[in-house]
């Protein structure tokens, strides 16, 4: 089946700390993949996607390639600040129908300063 | 747009109870979403709408659970009667043009 596995939380870091939460994914066809972000009390925000192998999504300083071979989309920043504090999920979504996401468990991130 | 508008945002009832949580979905997105959201499960899609018709409601748990999208201004997701194991945060979502979901702030429920 499809299916997201993330690395276990919470990660807690120091600010301008190097962050890497790991996500691999399971998928019968070729899937978009996808990061969440959810502040607390609120709902998710798309941070950022990669449609094809090889492509790398980027925003406010997170980064992720979509990596084939691996099936991996890490979520990476060089340096993280206490306003990145939330729950980062991991999702997939496959082509064809409709735009079904399956999520990962979400790894929570706190930046202490 | 004032995005997508979830209500209540908290609902506290008891066992046997009905829930109703309701849904104001962004202006011209055509499809919804109702997601639950529990330590447990994590993130589980229930029912999908498009054009204001249900196309995958295999995620409904049991008969307890229905949802309506009588237009596409406006959805509820009921829960008739009520369990403590429903207590969860219920998000509702809808998908812009580029695929993007846009996600409510999502309504807590505890049922005692």
């Amino acid at each position: 089946g499809n299916s997201v596995t993330q690395m276990e939380g919470p990660v807690t870091l120091s600010e301008e700390a190097f962050l890497t939460i790991n996500c691999t994914y399971t998928a019968t066809g070729y899937p978009s993949l996808f990061w969440y972000v959810q502040y607390p009390g609120e709902g998710l925000q798309l941070l950022l996607k990669a449609t094809k192998a090889d492509d790398k999504g980027s925003n406010k300083g997170f980064e992720a390639t979509y990596r084939k071979e691996t099936t991996s989309f890490h979520l990476e920043k060089g340096s993280v600040q206490v306003s990145d504090s939330a729950v980062y999920f991991c999702a997939l979504s496959l082509s064809g129908g409709y735009n079904k996401l399956i999520f990962g468990a979400g790894t929570r991130l706190a930046v202490h300063p | 747009d004032a995005g997508v508008i979830q209500s209540p945002r908290h609902e506290v009832t008891e066992m046997g109870q009905e829930v109703t949580l309701r849904c104001k979905p962004i202006s011209g997105h055509n499809s919804l979403f109702w997601y639950r959201q529990t330590m447990m499960r994590g993130l589980e899609l229930l029912i999908y709408f498009n054009n204001n018709v249900p196309i995958d409601d295999s995620g409904m748990p049991e008969d307890r659970f229905s949802a309506k999208m009588p237009n596409a201004s406006f959805s509820t997701l009921k829960i008739q009667p009520s369990e403590p194991r429903d207590s969860a945060v219920y998000f509702c979502a809808t998908e812009g043009d580029t695929g993007e979901l846009f996600f409510g702030e999502g309504s807590r429920l505890t049922v005692l």
